[in-house]
């Protein structure tokens, strides 16, 4: 079965520093990847989608992502991150065909101003 | 655009008591599913359904019941409320096709006494 792993649990940075969020997951065939941001007592929201084509993905607030086929991975990066970024952010794999999402257990983000 | 709407946005439960999470869609996707989220945890998949009448249990579907009557509506039962069911829970549907997002509604905070 999917599984996916975010190894970063709890992130500090101060403002105007980069980020990168580490995602791993385990299946080897053709998947769709998502990073979600969560806001501090709001739901889900898209950042970012990878279907298929270029590896490096844009998505919105300045946010990136790039899918590495060979390393099983779709890291987050953000070149400089803002107070409002604070959150929490999910990593999650789709098998193509299939509608399952397949989540990571999430990384806290605190960006001090 | 309403979206993926679910009500209520608070609930307190006695253990043993029995209530209905509400999910509702307007965007005539077919592929519906429920999620809880616990710290630490990310998101896991309860149940989910791929169109009117068919539903299929998830990853953590014990104590929870699901049915599919229209497209639109998938609602969460909680059939005797118990402390570990405190949580937060998304609903989230997709149009089942290849390459598409799926989208959350607002969640719904459930805290059992």
């Amino acid at each position: 079965a999917q599984s996916v792993s975010q190894h970063n649990h709890h992130v500090i940075l101060s403002e105007a520093a980069s980020l990168e969020l580490g995602c791993n997951y385990s299946y080897g065939g053709t998947v769709n990847l998502f990073w979600y941001v969560q806001y501090p007592g709001q739901h889900l929201q898209l950042l970012l989608k990878y279907f298929s084509g270029d590896p490096l993905v844009k998505g919105i607030k300045g946010f990136e992502a790039e899918f590495i086929k060979s390393k099983f991975s779709f890291n987050l990066r953000k070149p400089s991150v803002q107070w409002s970024d604070t959150a929490e952010y999910f990593c999650a794999v789709r098998n193509t065909g299939f509608q399952k999402l397949v989540f990571g257990t999430g990384t806290r983000l605190l960006v001090s101003p | 655009n309403a979206g993926v709407t679910q009500t209520p946005k608070f609930q307190v439960l006695k253990t043993g008591q029995s209530m209905t999470l509400q999910c509702a869609q307007d965007m005539n996707h077919e592929y519906m599913s429920w999620y809880r989220q616990d710290p630490g945890m990310g998101l896991r998949l309860i149940h989910y359904s791929v169109g009117a009448g068919i539903t299929d249990q998830g990853e953590v579907p014990n104590g929870y019941n699901v049915s599919r009557s229209t497209t639109e509506d998938f609602p969460l039962r909680l059939l005797s409320a118990a402390p570990s069911q405190t949580s937060v829970y998304f609903c989230a549907s997709s149009s089942g096709g290849y390459n598409t997002e799926a989208f959350f509604g607002q969640g719904t905070r459930l805290t059992v006494v």
